[in-house]
């Protein structure tokens, strides 16, 4: 299996612009995780999914997140407006029999 | 409260020298444990887990943990560091619901 698989892997945008951040799980997991990695928080949990249906999404800094999970082997992290503050790593991963499997990560830059 | 504490933000030890980084939980139940490892510029890499049964587990790359119940603790060790090693050190408890909850990291320098 090719591993989790997140796209892309850089990018740099213009604030009030919209971000889509886009993951393939790891066929046949049943969770999926967004975490978010800053220098200054760390890593949080913004949002996670059981068989695409979202359990907690009580990481999600604002309404101008939002995640999606329409079938098992794709999600999206959406960012709209974007700003500068929403500049980070950002994660995602999926679990098998409780280990979690991390992409290389979305790095995003909002000037 | 679910939560999971790494006391040191940063540990330097010298190459060949003995590592133990420490993690604290809180949790009613009988927790899910993990160390994960990230080098720079790379995702999160799983070292070991508890699950149950044996309190000390073996990981990758020599890492061992030890789980005390008593203490609340799930501390990684390493007989001998490698320069390879510099990374930060995640410990993570995972619950019956099937949330991960991350510590806040524990940046690791290795010494020549």
């Amino acid at each position: 299996d090719a591993g989790v698989i997140q796209s892309p892997r850089h990018e740099v945008t213009e604030m009030g612009q919209e971000v889509t951040l886009r993951c393939k799980p790891i066929s046949g997991h049943d969770y999926l995780f967004w975490y978010r990695q800053t220098m200054m928080r760390g890593l949080e949990l913004l949002i996670y999914f059981n068989n695409n249906v979202p359990i907690d999404d009580s990481g999600m800094p604002e309404d101008r997140f939002s995640a999606k999970m329409p079938n098992a082997s794709f999600s999206t992290l959406k960012i709209q407006p974007s700003e500068p503050r929403d500049s980070a790593v950002y994660f995602c991963a999926s679990r098998d029999r409780g280990e979690l499997f991390f992409g290389e990560g979305s790095r995003l830059t909002v000037l | 409260a679910q939560s999971v504490t790494q006391p040191d933000i940063h540990i330097t030890v010298s190459e060949g020298a003995s590592l133990e980084l420490r993690c604290n939980y809180s949790y009613g139940a009988t927790p899910y444990l993990f160390w994960y490892v990230q080098s720079p510029g790379q995702g999160l890499q799983l070292l070991l887990k508890y699950f149950s049964g044996d309190t000390l587990v073996q990981g990758i790359k020599g890492f061992e943990a030890e789980f005390k119940r008593s203490q609340s603790s799930f501390n990684l060790r390493k007989p001998s560091v490698h320069w390879s090693d510099a990374a930060e050190y995640f410990c993570v408890l995972g619950n019956q619901g099937g949330k991960l909850i991350f510590g806040q990291g524990t940046e690791l320098s290795v010494k020549p």
